[in-house]
């Protein structure tokens, strides 16, 4: 059982380029997030989705798009990446969301983007 | 709108003394919470939550933490830490009602066991 996977683990972007950072979960579950990790700032939640078809903003969206075409597949894209970008991106995912049930939310091993 | 603070960026300790991680919240309804934990480059892995009953919930690895709703705090708390606790702790925070489907972290603690 793979969990959650991340694609990929590093990735060094120049300022305006675009890439997905691929997220993928063989569980089953219905929620699925993605994260970035700062230092002294924590995790700060960027998108999530409920289902195939629905997605919606967390706390820092901006310059971020995700879809959700399939249960398993959640990616993240950079539009025209910039130095701010540059984070430790973590996707997660959940049975059935967080709120209402308490799931537990399972982390994939992260993705290092640097973006000089 | 609901937060957490972890006030203590760092805690460093000596192998086998007893630690506790500080975490306090706010929000103006009920709440669940959780702590996480973050072993140096990998992702993160629940170690205990609280949901509703018993305020003292024991989580995995000899941790525990204990809800105290009118101080709004939730400490994680360990009798004798190891050198392999040494790792980054977060506090996180969600809505039971399922009004905002999110998980709100702090910033984290990081232990540092020493030997």
């Amino acid at each position: 059982n793979a969990g959650v996977t991340q694609t990929p683990k590093f990735q060094v972007l120049k300022t305006g380029q675009s890439m997905t950072l691929q997220c993928a979960q063989d569980m089953n579950h219905e929620y699925m997030s993605w994260y970035r990790q700062d230092p002294g700032m924590g995790l700060r939640l960027i998108h999530y989705s409920v289902g195939a078809g629905i997605t919606d903003q967390g706390e820092v969206p901006n310059g971020y798009n995700v879809s959700r075409s399939t249960t398993e597949d959640f990616p993240l894209r950079l539009l025209s990446a910039a130095p701010s970008q540059t984070s430790v991106y973590f996707c997660a995912s959940s049975y059935s969301g967080v709120g209402g049930s308490g799931n537990t939310i399972y982390f994939g091993e992260g993705s290092w983007l640097t973006v000089v | 709108a609901q937060s957490v603070t972890q006030l203590d960026s760092q805690v460093p300790v000596f192998e086998e003394a007893p630690v506790e991680l500080r975490c306090n919240y706010s929000s103006s309804v009920s709440v669940y919470l959780f702590w996480y934990v973050q072993y140096p480059n990998q992702g993160l892995q629940l170690l205990l939550k609280y949901l509703s009953g018993s305020t003292l919930v024991k989580g995995i690895n000899g941790f525990e933490a204990e809800f105290n709703k009118s101080q709004t705090s939730f400490h994680l708390r360990k009798p004798s830490v190891h050198i392999s606790d040494t790792a980054e702790y977060f506090c996180a925070v969600s809505d039971p009602s399922g009004a905002t489907n999110k998980l709100i972290f702090g910033t984290g603690t990081l232990l540092a066991v020493q030997p």
